[in-house]
């Protein structure tokens, strides 16, 4: 039971534009969303988070969007740049349980000149 | 900053092996966590632990065991290595207080022949 979902597998966006990552869970009990990006060859890295009792989290050109009843969230880069080009996982996470996340499939973005 | 290193980058196993991968980290976090990536899965938790030797199962445990004998270094234990194992192994640790960010290794990739 895939609880995260990506059901976007690739992504390919040019330059400047806006990269739109999204994700569904079913899960009702998460009240905590990750983003994390992985390059080839390297453990994924922490890129930005929210809680449930916000809609919105932004830093620098990364910003997450939370719609709670819908349960879906996304992740939007502005403006896109080539070294965005990664894998975007994002994980659920339910804060009064034990401290472990649920990954979604991933959605490989790549950023064209 | 965190480091988390794993043994290997790149391991070649026979079917029936014993395989051990090692993780270490420096930052003298509680939770450490073994995950696996495969192609169109995302990362899937296999074994997590909260303290020295305390271990709990993840949602893919089976053929695989742990070892935490010591607060920096978790291991993941292959009893006996099967093809349906040759995968992306990562490890990860998280500081309990520090939200729900975990720091992961670049990965162990493992064939089994």
């Amino acid at each position: 039971d895939q609880q995260v979902k990506q059901n976007s597998p690739s992504l390919s966006v040019q330059e400047g534009r806006i990269s739109i990552l999204n994700c569904d869970y079913t899960n009702s009990m998460f009240d905590y969303f990750l983003w994390y990006k992985k390059y080839p060859a390297e453990g994924p890295t922490f890129l930005i988070s929210i809680s449930s009792i916000k809609d919105k989290n932004e830093d620098g050109r990364f910003t997450v969007f939370l719609n709670k009843s819908a349960k879906h969230l996304s992740l939007h880069i502005v403006p896109s740049q080539p070294g965005d080009s990664a894998v975007y996982f994002c994980a659920g996470f339910n804060t009064g349980t034990a401290s472990k996340l649920t990954f979604g499939t991933g959605t490989r973005l790549q950023v064209t000149l | 900053d965190v480091k988390v290193t794993q043994s290997s980058r790149y391991l070649v196993k026979r079917t029936g092996e014993k395989v051990f991968l090692e993780c270490v980290q420096d930052m003298d976090h509680e939770n450490m966590f073994w995950y696996r990536q495969d192609p169109g899965l995302g990362l899937r938790l296999i074994y997590f632990s909260y303290d020295v030797k305390m271990k709990e199962k993840g949602d893919i445990p089976e053929g695989y065991s742990v070892s935490r004998e010591k607060k920096e270094r978790f291991s993941l234990i292959l009893e006996s290595a099967s093809t349906n194992q040759t995968s992306m192994y990562l490890c990860a640790t998280q500081f309990e207080g520090q939200g729900n960010i975990q720091y992961f290794g670049a990965g162990t990739r493992l064939s089994v022949l």
